[in-house]
C-alpha cells in the first residue's frame, strides 16, 4: 500500500537557523497536505499542494511539491520559538481517497 | 466556528475492559473520521464517514473495534475488550468533502487512552 516517508525525524535548531524536513511518498499522489502539531495538542492544517512543481508560500514557511508528485518539502526560514512543533506531510494517493500521514518531523528551537 | 469536540479527553481502563469516545463534528461537515496515533507517528485512519456511511474501514481491528454515526452527525467508537496495546490518542476529525483527501481535515483534541 501507499507509504509516505519523512526525513529527519528530529531537528533541533537555533533560533534564527532555517529548517527544512522532506516528504517522499511511495505512489504518485494527486494532491499533498501538511498539518503542524504542537507538544501536547493536534494536528493543524496548514497548507495543500495540488500541482506538479507548486510552490506555495505562508510567511517564513515554503511549501514545494515535486515535478513527479512524489515528494514533497516545507522550509522555514529564520526559525523562532513558535514554530516548535511537529511537522506532518499527508499524501492522497492518484487512485484512493486515503489520506496517509507521515511519521513526521519534530522541530525544537533553541533561544 | 466551534471546533471539533471529544470527550473523554483521557481515559484509563484496564485490559479486557470496553471503551467507548465521543466525537462531534464541525456543524455542516459531512465527512468524519478517527484517526489513531502513536507516540512519534502520524495519525493513521481507522474509519472514514461521509454521512452517515462508512466508506473506508478498512483499517478498522473489527474483531474489537466498532464505530457508528447514526443521522450523520457526531460519532461513537468502541473497543471491547480494549488491549495493552490499545493504548494510543483517538484523533476525531472532520472536513466538508466527499471523496477522502481533497479539503482540509480538522482534529479535535484527542482522547488519549491508557490501557493497564
Amino acid at each position: 500500500g501507499q507509504q509516505v516517508m519523512q526525513i529527519p525525524q528530529y531537528q533541533h535548531v537555533q533560533e534564527g537557523e532555517d529548517f527544512t524536513t522532506y516528504c517522499n511518498s511511495s505512489t504518485t499522489l494527486s494532491n499533498i497536505q501538511w498539518y503542524k502539531q504542537r507538544p501536547g495538542g493536534h494536528p493543524v492544517f496548514l497548507i495543500q499542494l495540488v500541482k506538479s512543481g507548486e510552490v506555495k508560500k505562508q510567511k517564513r514557511l515554503t511549501f514545494q511539491f515535486g515535478e513527479a508528485k512524489k515528494n514533497s518539502s516545507l522550509h522555514i526560514t529564520a526559525t523562532q520559538t513558535t514554530d516548535v512543533g511537529t511537522y506532518f506531510c499527508a499524501g492522497r494517493g492518484v487512485y484512493g481517497n486515503k489520506l496517509v500521514f507521515g511519521a513526521g518531523t519534530i522541530l525544537r528551537v533553541k533561544s | 466556528e466551534a471546533g471539533v469536540v471529544q470527550s473523554p479527553r483521557y481515559k484509563i481502563i484496564e485490559k479486557k475492559q470496553p471503551v467507548a469516545f465521543w466525537c462531534n463534528p464541525i456543524s455542516g461537515h459531512n465527512t468524519l473520521y478517527w484517526y489513531l496515533q502513536n507516540l512519534g507517528q502520524g495519525p493513521e485512519l481507522l474509519i472514514r464517514y461521509e454521512n452517515e456511511e462508512a466508506v473506508d474501514d478498512s483499517q478498522l481491528p473489527k474483531d474489537r473495534f466498532s464505530a457508528e454515526r447514526l443521522k450523520g452527525v457526531d460519532s461513537t467508537l468502541k473497543i471491547q475488550p480494549a488491549e495493552l496495546g490499545d493504548s494510543a490518542v483517538y484523533l476525531c476529525a472532520s472536513s466538508r468533502e466527499r471523496g477522502g483527501g481533497n479539503y482540509e481535515q480538522y482534529f479535535g483534541p484527542g482522547t488519549r487512552l491508557t490501557v493497564t
